[in-house]
């Protein structure tokens, strides 16, 4: 049973840089993480899923949504079965719990137990 | 962007209900329309897809329909564990959105 989880949530500045990941295991011969396609999805304290990012299965197509372009980046390494999202200039509004999530064909089918990052001073 | 609105926010209901939310986009989608479950502190699960396909093993008292620019997310005969947070999600372009959610509660 393929799982995703992320990591590298924690406490960060205003300003500052974090960089999570999402591994996937239990993959299979038949069912590679190199076929996915990628999602991360954000939920502030309290408050409704928000899409942030997605990616294809080659990394040729990437998208972020309007609140975090140009100061998200979201990049995938296949070899290690692995998602990423380095986040940069983070501000308090960034808060949030980020799951990643497989897409297909725009459906967020799995997804992973998220990870919290806060942004705070 | 494509904007989704669900009604209402918050739901009260008992066991054996049938509940119906409501979930409309800004511009027409098509069927590009899925409804996750949101319980405290887990990650969503995916109910429906393509407005009315229920996904594997989710229970048949959960049913979609809708086309265009208006959905509806019906549970027939809520039972206990249905209680939690539901959403609707377009795909029809890469930047997917959700609606705002709705929380179906005792």
């Amino acid at each position: 049973e393929v799982q995703l989880v992320e990591s590298g949530g924690g406490l960060v500045q205003p300003g500052g840089s974090l960089r999570l990941s999402c591994t996937a295991s239990g993959i299979t011969i038949g069912n590679t993480f190199s076929s996915y396609e990628m999602n991360w999805v954000r939920q502030a304290p309290g408050k409704g899923l928000e899409w942030v990012s997605y990616i294809n299965s080659d990394s040729y197509l990437k998208y972020h949504a309007a609140a975090v372009k140009g100061r998200f980046t979201i990049f995938r390494d296949n070899a290690k079965n692995s998602l990423y999202l380095q986040m940069s200039r983070l501000r308090v509004e960034d808060t949030a719990v980020y799951y990643c999530a497989r897409d297909k064909g725009g459906i967020a089918d799995l997804w992973g137990q998220g990870t919290l990052v806060t942004v705070s001073s | 962007d494509i904007q989704m609105t669900q009604s209402p926010s918050t739901l009260s209901a008992s066991v054996g209900d049938r509940v119906t939310i409501t979930c409309r986009a800004s511009q027409s989608i098509s069927d590009w329309l899925a409804w996750y479950q949101q319980k405290p502190g887990k990650a969503p699960k995916l109910l429906i897809y393509k407005a009315s396909t229920l996904e594997s093993g989710v229970p048949s008292r959960f049913s979609g329909s809708g086309s265009g620019t208006e959905f509806t997310l019906t549970i027939s005969g809520l039972q206990p564990d249905d209680f939690a947070t539901y959403y609707c999600q377009q795909y029809n372009n890469y930047f997917r959105t959700f609606g705002p959610g709705t929380k179906v509660e005792v």
